[in-house]
């Protein structure tokens, strides 16, 4: 079964300093992964997506996650964090069965300080 | 153009009761979930609905839970007899229904439910 750890329930950064949101993966397979972003009283938005291409996957709002097959991770990383990057990420991976049934971790709160 | 709503965005009720929270999916959307968000843990995949095929139930996690799509459009899911485990909030979401590719689902703001 796949399923996907994150590692920390809460990270707290400065603004203007790099975030990083760890992600580890256990699939069976060649896994498809996502990062999602929730908002206070907003709806789950896709950040990004890993699906077999380039390792390195660019997303909206400047994030990216680099797929390592060998650490089993997909790391979610920003250079540089804004006050508007406060929110819930979730680390997803799909189902072999399609890409319908998402597999979600338990979410990493980032709290951004002035 | 908009997006997945839901309502009620609260719901309070006692526990034994029964409750239906409702879903409207992006339109033209073919394909339409439901997820719990339990405190503390991640989203939870409940039921997919696809076209007019049979639904996919297997995350349901008891007989007293079920949902419908009329029309192919607006989604119920109806709790019976509810628990107090039952509290959380519950998220649907929608996509185009792409086979054999990325489809990348669009969620809802969510249903908060508390069972008192």
């Amino acid at each position: 079964a796949q399923s996907v750890t994150q590692l920390d329930s809460h990270v707290s950064v400065s603004e203007g300093t790099p975030v990083l949101l760890r992600c580890n993966y256990s699939s069976s397979y060649s896994p498809s992964l996502f990062w999602y972003v929730q908002h206070p009283n907003k709806g789950l938005q896709l950040l990004l997506k890993y699906t077999s291409a380039a390792t390195l996957v660019k997303g909206i709002n400047g994030f990216e996650a680099e797929f390592k097959k060998s650490e089993t991770s997909f790391h979610l990383t920003k250079p540089s964090a804004h006050m508007s990057d406060a929110a819930e990420y979730f680390c997803v991976v799909s189902d072999p069965s399609g890409f319908q049934k998402l597999v979600f971790g338990t979410g990493t709160r980032l709290l951004v300080s002035p | 153009g908009a997006g997945v709503s839901q309502s009620p965005s609260n719901k309070v009720t006692e526990k034994g009761k029964d409750v239906e929270l409702r879903c409207d999916p992006i339109s033209g959307h073919t394909a339409l979930y439901w997820y719990r968000q339990s405190l503390g843990q991640g989203l939870e995949f409940l039921i997919y609905f696809q076209g007019n095929s049979a639904p996919d139930k297997s995350g349901l996690p008891s007989d007293r839970f079920s949902a419908e799509r009329t029309g192919g459009s607006v989604s119920t899911l109806t709790i019976q007899r509810t628990q107090q485990e039952d509290s959380a909030v519950y998220l649907c979401a929608s996509s185009r229904g792409a086979s054999g590719m990325f489809d990348e689902q669009f969620f809802g703001p969510g249903t908060r439910l508390t069972v008192l």
